[in-house]
């Protein structure tokens, strides 16, 4: 069971806007950043999202992340089919001095 | 460019050894912690283990800790991870990767993340 809460799948139609969550706790998205990965079909993650809601140089601006509390989430706006792939959140727990990662969120483009 | 590039992935009886490395290339390798990340086959991501830059901190999953054990050498720009004791539910693509900085936190204390990934290797532990 992971320590990061995320629903195992979202889905949309091309160009909605779809939204993935993910939950913690205080001793890990509540006092540490939160980063975001997505993983292409038989591909390794690559980065989307780092320090809450920065977006590395190359990912388009329809991806944007935010965090409050102890939770994050991800929004895909303008849904394309290339966005269909795994998505997961993490974040280093200081409880558990360890990275740690959501479940991951498939999500399908209808 | 970053590149990292893992080798040493194959299979392995239950209760064996395997050494996996990482070789780096594209950027000042001391500069950066590293890690390694499992994925087995059909399942999420599960950080395994992370080294600061200078090798000097070296943290592990409780899963792995005193089986596996981290390290670098700076000079070659190379990672490793020696895993022993292997178990069936070791099984699984092993991905070497940059941590954003040389130490898991960042100047106000909050630790950071990782952001360039290898491609894997598959280490397989089955009799």
């Amino acid at each position: 069971q992971s320590v990061l809460t995320q629903p195992p799948s979202a889905s949309g139609t091309p160009g909605q806007r779809v939204t993935i969550s993910c939950s913690g706790s205080s001793s890990n998205i509540g006092n540490n950043y939160v980063y975001w990965y997505q993983q292409l079909p038989e591909a390794a993650p690559k980065l989307l999202i780092y320090t809450n809601h920065q977006r590395p140089s190359g990912v388009p601006d329809r991806f944007s992340g935010s965090k409050s509390g102890t939770s994050a989430s991800l929004a895909i706006s303008g849904l394309r089919s290339e966005d269909e792939a795994d998505y997961y959140c993490a974040a280093w727990d200081d409880s558990l001095s360890g990275y740690v990662f959501g479940s991951g969120t498939k999500v399908t483009v209808l | 460019e970053v590149q990292l590039l893992e080798s040493g992935g194959d299979l392995v009886q239950p209760g064996g050894s395997l050494s996996l490395s990482c070789a780096a290339s594209g950027f000042t390798f001391s500069s950066y912690a590293m890690n390694w990340v499992r994925q087995a086959p059909g399942k999420g991501l599960e950080w395994v283990s992370g080294i600061s830059g200078s090798g000097g901190s070296t943290y592990y999953a409780d899963s792995v800790k005193g089986r596996f054990t981290i390290s670098r050498d700076n000079s070659e720009n190379t990672l490793y991870l020696q895993l022993h004791s292997l178990r069936v539910e070791d099984t699984a693509v092993y991905y070497c990767a940059r941590w954003d900085a040389a130490f898991f936190y960042d100047s106000s204390g909050y630790y950071t993340g990782v952001d360039y990934w290898g491609l894997g290797t598959l280490v397989t532990v089955s009799s």
